[in-house]
């Protein structure tokens, strides 16, 4: 059963818009949750996380949301540009030594 | 910021050889390193857990024989696919957690593509 959901597989938007981008989870006792970008035949990279307590974290044109309520995040890139166009994995953990549990990632397109 | 490398980036192998990719960090020492695999169009897999100087944690469903990892040193992880088939092939990627962090943050390697012929 997976514990971190992320339903749309694909995602294009125009160049300048705002990108949207979300996770949702069913584990209430994940306390930390992370997004990472990943590039073909590249390893993923770290882009922004959030701890449980804060319901927003933001750094330069990222920014994530966190509903608990709901068991959902989102992350907000705005405004998009074409090197944004990669697959974005949301991540979430449960304890400082727990392992990240991965969504299925979704591919974003920003076309120019 | 903290680089993790693997090697090697892409690797060809008849059936039934085996093969060994490394996982090192460049920068921090990493008391626990992972393993994933990544098939086309799914998420990244966690196979095991590696752990410095102690037996590997290995998921459900993942055949500890036939991936012998080894973590024999603060900043070197070695997968082993041992006996590969065809379906083995794959992409191999590890990540690294810097000693005493307790932010969840990973550092990946840049991955390695196996091909089984």
């Amino acid at each position: 059963d997976q514990q971190v959901k992320q339903n749309s597989p694909s995602l294009s938007v125009q160049e300048g818009r705002i990108s949207i981008l979300n996770c949702d989870y069913t584990n209430s006792m994940f306390d930390y949750f992370l997004w990472y970008k990943k590039y073909p035949a590249e390893g993923p990279t770290f882009l922004i996380s959030i701890s449980s307590i804060k319901d927003k974290n933001e750094d330069g044109r990222f920014t994530v949301f966190l509903n608990k309520s709901a068991k959902h995040l989102s992350l907000h890139i705005v405004p998009s540009q074409p090197g944004d166009s990669a697959v974005y994995f949301c991540a979430a953990k449960r304890g400082s030594q727990g392992n990240l549990i991965f969504g299925k990632g979704t591919k974003l397109s920003v076309k120019p | 910021g903290a680089v993790v490398s693997q090697h090697p980036s892409r690797v060809i192998c008849k059936s039934g050889t085996s093969v060994k990719i490394e996982c090192r960090s460049l920068d921090f020492q990493a008391t626990t390193m992972f393993w994933y695999r990544q098939f086309p169009k799914q998420s990244l897999m966690l196979m095991a857990t590696s752990n410095e100087g102690s037996k590997a944690t290995y998921e459900q469903g993942v055949e500890k024989d036939k991936f012998l990892i080894n973590h024999a040193s603060l900043t070197l992880s070695t997968l082993t696919v041992t006996s590969a088939h065809p379906e083995d092939s794959s992409f191999y990627i590890c990540s690294a957690r810097r000693s005493g962090d307790h932010t969840g943050e990973l550092f990946f390697g840049e991955g390695s593509r196996l091909t089984v012929l």
